[in-house]
């Protein structure tokens, strides 16, 4: 079965451009996250879906960093402008609710602002 | 505000030996935890979880306890074996909803 895919696995990009990384979950999950990972911060929620629908973005830092979900299949989080901090390593997760808490994650998107 | 934490950033054991990894919690309403494992490039993978009205899950090698009263739990792996040489992420959720707060991870470096 297909985990979590996530692209690209590794983007590096200048200042001031945008940036946007795409996420297709386990097929038949209804909930869907993105995380960030840092070595100042660790692992933080950014947003999460369920049934496509944005229920928590409380941990999107800024205006720049913006999630969608158009359908259950496919979702991005676009950073613009993008600036150095916010270089880290993007998770997605999925799970599907129904069958408790455990979510599944992808390899991860790895990105550079230089 | 840190609801998770991992006090241990890393941990060395020899091969064979009990692997223990701590994790303590401040909010009274997680009542599902669960272990994470991330190897270098790649995802974090789940290891094995435990609920609330429970005190210990075992999966093979793994083993998690759950002290509510403390708000603290362990995993234990016994025997280490060099493969499980990664970061370990412990995370809780409540009741409603499955959204995971993640402690920040030790790193376990089992030496053969």
């Amino acid at each position: 079965d297909a985990g979590v895919i996530q692209s690209p696995r590794h983007e590096v990009t200048e200042m001031g451009q945008e940036v946007t990384l795409r996420c297709k979950p386990i097929s038949g999950h209804n909930s869907l996250f993105w995380y960030r990972q840092t070595m100042m911060r660790g692992l933080e929620l950014l947003i999460y879906f369920n049934n496509n629908v944005p229920i928590d973005d409380s941990g999107m830092p800024e205006d720049r960093f913006s999630a969608k979900m158009p359908n259950a299949s496919f979702s991005t989080l676009k950073i613009q402008p993008s600036e150095p901090r916010d270089s880290a390593v993007y998770f997605c997760a999925s799970s599907l609710t129904e069958s408790g808490n455990t979510i599944y994650f992808g390899e991860g998107s790895w990105l550079t602002v230089v | 505000d840190q609801q998770v934490k991992q006090n241990s950033p890393s941990l060395s054991v020899q091969e064979g030996r009990i692997s223990i990894l701590n994790c303590d919690y401040t909010n009274s309403m997680f009542d599902y935890f669960l272990w994470y494992k991330k190897y270098p490039a790649e995802g974090p993978t789940f290891l094995i979880s435990i609920s609330s009205i429970k005190d210990k899950n075992e999966d093979g090698r793994f083993t998690v306890f759950l002290n509510k009263s403390a708000k603290h739990l362990s995993l234990h792996i016994v025997p280490s074996q060099p493969g499980d040489s990664a970061v370990y992420f412990c995370a809780a959720s409540k009741a409603a909803g499955n959204k995971l707060t993640f402690g920040g991870g030790t790193r376990v470096l089992v030496k053969p």
